[in-house]
């Protein structure tokens, strides 16, 4: 079946440092994809997310790349700090995504940042 | 600043008891979301809504309804709560006219059922 995973359920990283966090998907009729951020006791909020007509997009501090011939989905932080310790999410929706429509979820990487 | 707001953060109940947890937006969002989050497995699909009094099944149903009678409150019911459905539950909304999958999530409401 459909499954959104990661390739390591835990990330330690030296403050300053690029983090990568990866994920693997297998529906190959996912075309839109989401990168979440959640902190320990707060629910996961948004980062950025990549339509699959696209290989990679920026934001502030954060780049998600796409390589949909291998189903790979990768979140680069840049210059990581102590608030980026949170659990990432990737997701992805079907193709023909609207608003309402489900958005699965995988199960997390735990990034811990180090002094 | 948006708000999500699930009624309460942790409950205890027992086996066999009607719950109800509550979450209410202030983003005049069309659609609202129940999930689930259990380690390891990540969040899953109870169920969500995309108008008032309309509902639709996620990927985990069972054991659970909604009710969504105004457009900001949506609810999650456990009619017999039972020890497998102790989990953190999330609530969320978006916007139906929004063309990113941004969810707009609560703090989660932390149900043990003994």
């Amino acid at each position: 079946g459909e499954s959104v995973g990661l390739h390591l359920p835990t990330l330690s990283v030296q403050e300053g440092d690029n983090s990568i966090i990866n994920c693997a998907y297998s529906n190959s009729a996912s075309d839109y994809f989401i990168w979440y951020k959640q902190e320990s006791g707060k629910g996961p909020q948004f980062i950025i997310d990549i339509r699959s007509n696209m290989d990679k997009r920026q934001g502030q501090r954060v780049t998600v790349l796409l390589n949909k011939t291998v189903k790979h989905l990768s979140l680069q932080i840049a210059a990581t700090q102590p608030g980026d310790s949170a659990v990432y999410f990737c997701a992805e929706t079907p193709r023909g995504w609207s608003s309402a429509s489900k958005i699965i979820f995988g199960s997390g990487t735990r990034l811990s940042i180090r002094p | 600043d948006v708000k999500v707001t699930q009624s309460s953060r942790y409950l205890v109940k027992r086996t066999g008891e009607k719950v109800f947890l509550e979450c209410v937006q202030d983003m005049d969002h069309e659609n609202m979301f129940w999930y689930r989050q259990d380690p390891g497995l990540g969040l899953r699909l109870i169920y969500f809504s995309y108008d008032v009094k309309m509902k639709e099944k996620g990927d985990i149903p069972e054991g659970y309804s909604v009710s969504r009678e105004k457009k900001e409150r949506f609810s999650l019911i456990l009619e017999s709560a039972s020890t497998n459905q102790t989990s953190m539950y999330l609530c969320a909304s978006s916007s139906g006219g929004s063309d990113t999958g941004e969810l707009f999530f609560g703090e989660g409401s932390r149900l043990t059922v003994l």
